[in-house]
């Protein structure tokens, strides 16, 4: 069965500084993979998606993603923080031509000033 | 495109009311999902149909839940009678083909004094 581990819970970062956001995942295959952002009230918005190909994948918001196939990981990353980026990451992971998705525990992202 | 579209957008019921979720998914989406969220156990997946049809509703708690899809436009999820423990965000989803990427809506906030 598919699973998704996201270790961190809550994340503070500087305002500026960069971000790096981790993300295991346990499949037999390589997997699509999903990085979403949930602003406060708001529903879940992609981020970025790795199908195959390049393994670094880049997203909206200035946001990118690795994928590790020795490590079993696609950490989301950000050079420089915005105070508008504070919101809650969902890494999710998915096995290809089937649609059901599973899910991440999310991290809570805090931006300090 | 609207998005995927639920209403309403907040609900507050007493306990032993029956309450009916709708989502509109993106036109053309094939496949919708309903899922939950809560602090305590985060995002979970309810049920998910493609082409109109339940395909995996193992993740509906309890048959107080249903869920329907009588077209390609409208889906409702249904609790009767409702209970407290059931308080949450509801999510509708929906996405198209062989796709996994999902269109989230803005959500339900359900609230069951």
């Amino acid at each position: 069965a598919q699973s998704v581990t996201q270790p961190d819970i809550h994340i503070t970062v500087s305002e500026g500084a960069s971000l790096e956001l981790r993300c295991n995942y346990s499949y037999g295959a390589t997997p699509y993979l999903f990085w979403y952002v949930q602003s406060p009230g708001q529903g879940l918005q992609l981020l970025l998606k790795y199908f195959s190909g390049d393994t670094l994948v880049q997203g909206i918001k200035g946001f990118e993603a690795e994928f590790k196939r020795s490590q079993s990981s696609f950490n989301l990353r950000k050079p420089s923080v915005h105070w508008s980026d504070a919101a809650e990451y969902f890494c999710a992971v998915g096995p290809p031509g089937f649609q059901k998705l599973v899910f991440g525990t999310g991290t809570r992202l805090l931006v300090s000033p | 495109d609207a998005g995927v579209i639920q209403s309403p957008r907040h609900e507050v019921t007493e306990m032993g009311q029956e309450v009916t979720l709708r989502c509109k998914p993106i036109s053309g989406h094939n496949s919708l999902f309903w899922y939950r969220q809560t602090m305590m156990r985060g995002l979970e997946l309810l049920i998910y149909f493609n082409n109109n049809v339940p395909i995996d509703d193992s993740g509906m708690p309890e048959d107080r839940f249903s869920a329907k899809m009588p077209n390609a436009s409208f889906s409702t999820l249904k609790i009767q009678p409702s209970e407290p423990r059931d308080s949450a965000v509801y999510f509708c989803a929906s996405t198209q083909g062989q796709s996994n990427e999902q269109f989230f809506g803005p959500g339900t906030r359900l609230t069951v004094l």
